[in-house]
């Protein structure tokens, strides 16, 4: 059963860049068949879907983020990392990282880390 | 505003049927399929429906899904206290490049 763990700094000053990494364990990202994305949920509100990579270094972002956001993944490592700069308060969430499983086309987020909350403050 | 549209609250009594909706667009669910996902109090998502109406295994039969068009609805059969929980559904979209996700469904067990 694969595990994700988040991890990286709790807190951010504004205007600088967060940054957090995703731990893959009980399997390899690099088996096929898989994306790898981030998620953050603001508290009390909604997921929004921030970007993915796959381990040949592809990616996708959300436009509204792409200028700030820069995803890569050691495959060494077996983890992937999010980079989100000049940050601000509104970027305070709790990120998630997430496994995207496809099959023939068919395309889900299967699995997911426990979260880890970012505050942006001074 | 998110690009799927979610009814932000819905609520039953033990043992009722209740439904989730779920409206998009042509970019969207309109040519893609869509996923729910329960999110429980103090954790993180967990999938709970795939590719319109797949159940992945370990979710009980009592969650079902269906699409038609560009709208997507979640049924829950059999309500149960355990239910309670925050529900997103979520597509792929074209337009976009990139997963959209709905607002989210707070459904309270009366």
């Amino acid at each position: 059963q694969v595990q994700l763990q988040e991890s990286g700094p709790g807190l951010v000053k504004p205007s600088q860049t967060l940054s957090l990494t995703c731990t893959v364990s009980g399997g390899s990202i690099s088996s096929g068949s898989y994306y790898w994305s981030w998620i953050r949920q603001p508290a009390g509100k909604g997921l929004e879907w921030i970007g993915r990579i796959y381990t040949s270094g592809s990616t996708n972002y959300n436009p509204s983020l792409k200028s700030r956001v820069t995803i890569s993944v050691d495959t060494s490592k077996n983890e992937f990392s999010l980079k989100l700069s000049s940050v601000t308060a509104a970027d305070t969430a709790v990120y998630y990282c997430a496994r995207e499983r496809w099959v023939q086309l068919i395309y889900r987020f299967d699995s997911w880390g426990q979260g880890t909350l970012v505050t942006v403050s001074s | 505003q998110s690009v799927l549209t979610q009814p932000p609250s819905a609520s039953g009594t033990p043992g009722q049927r209740v439904t989730i909706s779920c409206s998009g667009s042509s970019s969207n669910i309109g040519s893609n399929t869509v996923n729910w996902y329960q999110q429980l109090p103090g954790t993180a998502p967990k999938l709970l429906i795939y590719s319109d109406d797949q159940r992945p295994s370990g979710v009980p039969d009592r969650f079902s899904g269906s699409k038609s068009g560009t709208s997507a609805s979640l049924a829950i059969s059999g309500l149960q206290s355990e239910d309670e929980a925050d529900y997103y559904c979520a597509a792929w979209d074209d337009s976009l490049n990139g997963w959209v996700f709905g607002g989210g469904t707070k459904l309270t067990v009366l």
